[in-house]
């Protein structure tokens, strides 16, 4: 079975400075990993996704991803946050051919002026 | 092109009521699975269905809860007698089929906010 664990339930940053989200995964077999993101009182939109190849991944506003396949983790980075980046954070994981995404706690990402 | 439409977005029921949450996929995907958000927590997943198939359920509660996928119209999750404890957001998302190797990458509806009361 595979399970996602995001390390952090809040991260309160100041504007501008950067910030890391934490996610750790667990599976026996090949991994993908996404990042979604839920602005306040909205449903999830894809942020980010690994499928394969480099394991540095872009995605939008500005964050990205590394896959870390010795540490199992896919933390999320952005150098310098903006207030409208306050949200919930979910990372979640899934493997070739499966068909559901299983997702972690989520962490919640309050920017502060 | 449309994402995933769900409705209501809002929902107010009484205990013992029904709850009909509706889902609309993207034009094209075939595959629909519905979660649920828990005041304060993650996403759990509940059923994914294929138009009049469902495949996985391991996340549906044994009792009162039932989903539906028709050949036309939306998919249907259906919450019989409602408690307190039914109180969270139910999402949908939908995907294309991708084969047994593909990756699936899902598209998210806004959600339904179902509150009993």
């Amino acid at each position: 079975a595979q399970s996602v664990t995001q390390l952090d339930s809040q991260v309160p940053v100041f504007e501008e400075a950067p910030v890391e989200l934490r996610c750790n995964y667990s599976s026996s077999v090949s991994v993908y990993l996404f990042w979604y993101v839920q602005y306040p009182n909205q449903g999830l939109q894809l942020l980010l996704k690994y499928l394969s190849g480099s394991t540095l991944v872009k995605g939008i506003n500005g964050f990205e991803a590394e896959f870390n396949k010795s540490q199992t983790s896919f933390h999320l980075r952005k150098p310098s946050v903006h207030i409208s980046d306050t949200a919930e954070y979910f990372c979640a994981v899934s493997s070739p051919g499966a068909q559901k995404l299983v997702f972690g706690q989520g962490t919640r990402l309050t920017i502060n002026p | 092109n449309a994402g995933v439409m769900q409705n209501p977005r809002h929902l107010v029921r009484r205990r013992g009521q029904e709850a009909r949450l509706r889902c609309s996929p993207v034009k094209g995907h075939s595959h629909v699975y519905w979660y649920r958000q828990l005041p304060e927590e993650g996403l759990k997943f509940m059923v994914y269905l294929q138009k009049e198939n469902i495949i996985d359920e391991s996340g549906m509660p044994k009792e009162r809860f039932s989903a539906e996928f028709p050949k036309e119209g939306p998919s249907i999750l259906r919450i019989q007698q409602v408690v307190r404890g039914d109180s969270a957001a139910y999402f949908c998302a939908s995907s294309p089929y991708t084969g047994s190797s593909g990756a699936n990458v899902l598209t998210f509806g806004a959600g339904s906010r179902l509150t009993v009361l």
